[in-house]
């Protein structure tokens, strides 16, 4: 099946301060997602980007498909920003409706 | 409008023992999909069920089964309980025309002892 490597595993940052995270995926795909994942489990959707460049206030979201890599910006960050960060996608075809997740990267915002 | 509702938050069980987890969709949502969290993990795909069928599963055994009723809501039946069942079980739901626009509930959070 599909492989999700993200990047960094781990990140701590000082409340204001600006990070990227990296997904590189081995195939293509037709399904590309980026998820928080709060202190309390709840899964939140953040971005459905299979391709191009997406803005969200404080987030956004690149995906060069032909490369196969995504990434996640995180401007002015806050300490609410805590949480893992997941890259979910699927190939499509017989893939449909089983969606991977990459293994996370767990950020931490120090106030 | 109710999220995804899943119940309960927390249960214990020992080993060998059978458990069923409950699930409510998103108002609208057709489709639901269960995952499994190990600690430290990333989730990883049970199974999804529609129109009342399984019609995705991942690489889990037959101790893992489902349910879905006309209501949408569905059940994870987990038989024979190992202590690497401990997991957060994730339900998520969507709708059945899109692979996008999941929405997950908080979890259940089981405990094989």
């Amino acid at each position: 099946g599909i492989q999700v490597e993200q990047s960094p595993p781990d990140l701590i940052l000082q409340e204001g301060a600006n990070s990227t995270l990296r997904c590189n995926f081995s195939d293509s795909v037709n399904n590309l997602q980026w998820f928080h994942q709060n202190p309390w489990g709840q899964l939140i959707n953040l971005f459905y980007i299979p391709s191009g460049t997406k803005q969200n206030g404080r987030l956004s979201a690149t995906t060069v498909a032909t490369e196969r890599y995504s990434l996640l910006y995180i401007s002015s960050s806050q300490t609410t920003d805590s949480g893992v960060y997941f890259c979910v996608t699927n190939a499509g075809g017989t893939s449909y409706g089983k969606l991977t997740f990459g293994q996370g990267t767990i950020l931490t915002v120090h106030p | 409008d109710a999220g995804v509702t899943q119940s309960p938050t927390h249960l214990i069980k020992t080993r060998g023992q059978q458990v069923t987890l409950r699930c409510s969709p998103k108002s609208g949502h057709d489709t639901v999909s269960w995952y499994q969290q190990a600690l430290g993990q990333g989730p990883q795909f049970i199974f999804q069920y529609y129109e009342e069928e399984e019609r995705q599963r991942g690489n889990f055994p037959d101790r893992f089964s489902g349910h879905q009723f006309p209501n949408y809501s569905s059940e994870l039946n987990v038989n024979a309980l190992l202590l690497g069942d401990s997991a957060l079980y994730l339900c998520a739901s969507s709708s059945g025309q899109g692979d996008y626009g999941y929405t997950f509930g908080s979890g259940t959070r089981l405990t094989v002892v």
